[in-house]
């Protein structure tokens, strides 16, 4: 089944500790993101990339940090400069950037500090 | 962006349609509106999008007014597993983002 796969699905993290959430997809599609959602809160924008060795910062990108070595390949780590990183964190994919093409999401990662 | 206005909760009994309304009174005529759920603990599922024209797929049919500045997404037969928070999103169509506001909670009831 094509989809998007999100590990681990619970994740602790250590005081100083950098953190890496993995996101993979199998659909082919040449954007990724990053969001994350904090309790009763919407979403909000962390990273996305439109293609293969290239990512933009969204809205709230500092303390975290992103690679796109590969196209079905987008992981996110959480450094140890980010001194809020309690939330559920989300990927997603679409074929394109635009707003035209829908965004589809992994399962989550949840993360909790120690 | 476009705000939208969505009714906190609903509840809908189970086997019949479920009718979701949404404002989108500044709407532009760049701007999509989608429809997303969100059952706890799990990711955001794409539900159904269009510009102007009324759209069905296999999950919901979604209206949008001639003046667009509202739509309904209709979920034809409501189950227990359609529980969720569903949100309606205005997109436009050069945006990289997807902003969800606080959605309306979706109870279907046996």
């Amino acid at each position: 089944d094509g989809g998007i796969t999100q590990s681990p699905k619970y994740l602790f993290r250590k005081e100083g500790q950098n953190v890496t959430l993995s996101c993979e997809q199998n659909l082919n599609h040449d954007a990724m993101y990053w969001y994350r959602q904090d309790p009763g809160q919407g979403l909000r924008l962390i990273y996305y990339s439109q293609i293969v060795n290239d990512f933009q910062k969204g809205d709230i990108a500092e303390g975290y940090s992103v690679s796109r070595e590969k196209k079905e390949s987008f992981p996110l780590t959480v450094t140890s400069a980010q001194k809020n990183p309690t939330a559920f964190y989300l990927c997603a994919s679409s074929i394109s950037r635009t707003g035209s093409q829908p965004q589809h999401f992994g399962d989550g990662t949840r993360l909790s500090i120690l | 962006d476009a705000k939208t206005t969505q009714p906190t909760s609903m509840d809908c009994a189970e086997g019949r349609a479920a009718n979701l309304p949404c404002n989108h009174s500044t709407i532009s005529g760049n701007e999509y509106v989608y429809w997303y759920r969100q059952i706890h603990s799990q990711g955001p599922q794409y539900i159904i999008h269009g510009l102007k024209n009324n759209e069905t797929n296999e999950m919901a049919s979604l209206i949008i007014t001639e003046d667009r500045k509202s739509s309904t997404l209709i979920l034809p037969h409501a189950t227990l597993r359609d529980t969720a928070v569903y949100y309606c999103i205005v997109r436009v169509v050069n945006d990289y983002k997807l902003s969800f506001g606080a959605g309306t909670t979706v109870t279907v009831r046996a």
